[in-house]
């Protein structure tokens, strides 16, 4: 695998259900971040780690749960969800330091 | 306030016509500028970015953007679009020294043949 990867690339929950969103890097990057992709609306930046610090949280809602075991690996924990926190969720990750943040596939998360 | 403002929702250009793509910014001074590409059912890639230097720079497959001060912007160009070139693209800024990356709402390309 090379680059940026994010499992499941697909989700249907329901809003009782308790999921997890998966991100790896394998670019020896030190930061990652969770972005929100709605329709019509701009990237939404969640969550910032830098060495494995959260050092971001843009008031995202806690039914959000980030967890960042190590450098290479990102999670977002999610339960209880509404409906309109159906969107695409895009991990990035780049060198702290350096501007150019390479981003992953996305995983699109319909919430019923 | 810092953001990022793209005017056209969607663009349709036939295939090797000539395309400007519009950005334009807020910022108390000169952010670092981005252009990425979205593909359906893909994350972004980066076409470009600016830093400082040379106004005028240049991106993979093609593209070109132009950084003017004076008018707070930085439009995307690319002289013949290819069919391949549909997408959706996005400009973002960041502001010095921090990690966030502000996007525009994008702009979504269609290429006729």
């Amino acid at each position: 695998e090379t680059g940026v990867t994010q499992t499941p690339r697909h989700l249907v929950m329901g809003m009782t259900n308790k999921k997890s969103l998966k991100c790896e890097q394998h670019l020896g990057h030190n930061a990652m971040y969770w972005y929100k992709q709605s329709a019509k609306k701009p990237l939404e930046l969640m969550f910032v780690y830098s060495l494995e610090e959260r050092v971001e949280n843009n008031s995202v809602p806690s039914r959000f749960s980030p967890e960042c075991p190590n450098s290479s690996h990102l999670f977002l924990h999610l339960h209880t969800l509404q409906p309109e926190d159906s969107a695409l969720y895009l991990c990035a990750s780049s060198q702290d330091g350096d501007n150019e943040q390479f981003f992953g596939p996305g995983t699109r998360l319909t919430v019923l | 306030a810092q953001s990022v403002t793209q005017p056209d929702i969607h663009i349709t250009v036939s295939e090797g016509a000539s395309l400007e793509l519009r950005c334009n910014y807020s910022y108390g001074a000169t952010p670092y500028l981005f252009w990425y590409v979205q593909s359906p059912g893909q994350g972004l890639q980066l076409l470009l970015k600016y830093f400082s230097g040379d106004t005028l720079v240049q991106g993979i497959k093609g593209f070109e953007a132009e950084f003017k001060r004076s008018q707070s912007s930085f439009n995307l160009r690319k002289p013949s679009v290819h069919w391949s070139d549909a997408a959706e693209y996005f400009c973002a800024l960041r502001p010095y020294n921090t990690d966030k990356l502000i996007f525009g709402t994008g702009t979504r390309l269609q290429v006729f043949p």
